[in-house]
């Protein structure tokens, strides 16, 4: 089993290239989600899904697109890469109302 | 502007020691209260968790103290071991479960030996 699985898990990037982070998870959970991870700012949501097909903001969105095709996969894209978008990114999943989240290890992205 | 604001934000402890970190929120719509713990390299892993309903939860030497009326909620490690050594996060949401998560910004726990 698993989890979840984020690639790639280190990832220097140009600015003004884009890139997809990606997660999957096998545990057929309904609920994913992306967070970024900054020095003494916490996690912050950046998109989440529900299921597939359905996708919505969180805190954090600009910059980032994603899409969820199927249960298991659920991406993020960068389209344009800034330097602020430097930081750590976890995905999490979920069942529906469950109270534990399960994150992936996550990718550490600096863009220069 | 921060929902959950978290301190200290780093700790040292010697082993044997209780560890204590403390989280403030300022939406009473939050119904769900859960601690994080993540080591360096790792995803956050869910340690322990509370509902309003109650101002206290135990397990082992893990313990949540809830003050509804003050809107705040700590994390009390007893006997603090090397091994916790991490950073650990406090979390809100609303819902009672772990829907859309807003973290406190993290304390850095070091026990020495």
């Amino acid at each position: 089993n698993a989890g979840v699985t984020q690639t790639p898990k280190f990832q220097v990037l140009k600015t003004g290239q884009s890139m997809t982070l990606q997660c999957a998870q096998d545990m057929n959970h309904e609920y994913m989600s992306w967070y970024r991870q900054d020095p003494g700012m916490g996690l912050r949501l950046i998109h989440y899904s529900v299921g597939a097909g359905i996708t919505d903001q969180g805190e954090v969105p600009n910059g980032y697109n994603v899409s969820r095709s199927t249960t298991e996969d659920f991406p993020l894209r960068l389209l344009s890469a800034a330097p602020s978008q430097t930081s750590v990114y976890f995905c999490a999943s979920r069942w529906t109302g469950a109270t534990e989240a399960f994150f992936g290890q996550g990718t550490r992205l600096t863009v220069v | 502007q921060q929902q959950v604001k978290q301190s200290p934000q780093s700790l040292i402890v010697q082993k044997g020691g209780i560890s204590i970190i403390n989280c403030a929120y300022e939406n009473t719509a939050f119904d769900y209260f859960p601690w994080y713990q993540q080591f360096p390299g790792k995803g956050p892993a869910l340690l322990i968790a509370i509902r309003p309903d109650v101002s206290e939860k135990k397990e082992g030497r893990f313990t949540i103290s809830f003050n509804k009326s003050a809107k705040q909620f700590s994390l009390h490690i007893m006997d603090s071991q090397p091994g916790d050594s991490a950073t650990y996060f406090c979390a809100a949401s609303i819902g009672g479960s772990a829907r859309q998560l807003t973290f406190g910004s993290g304390t850095q726990l070091t026990v020495l030996p």
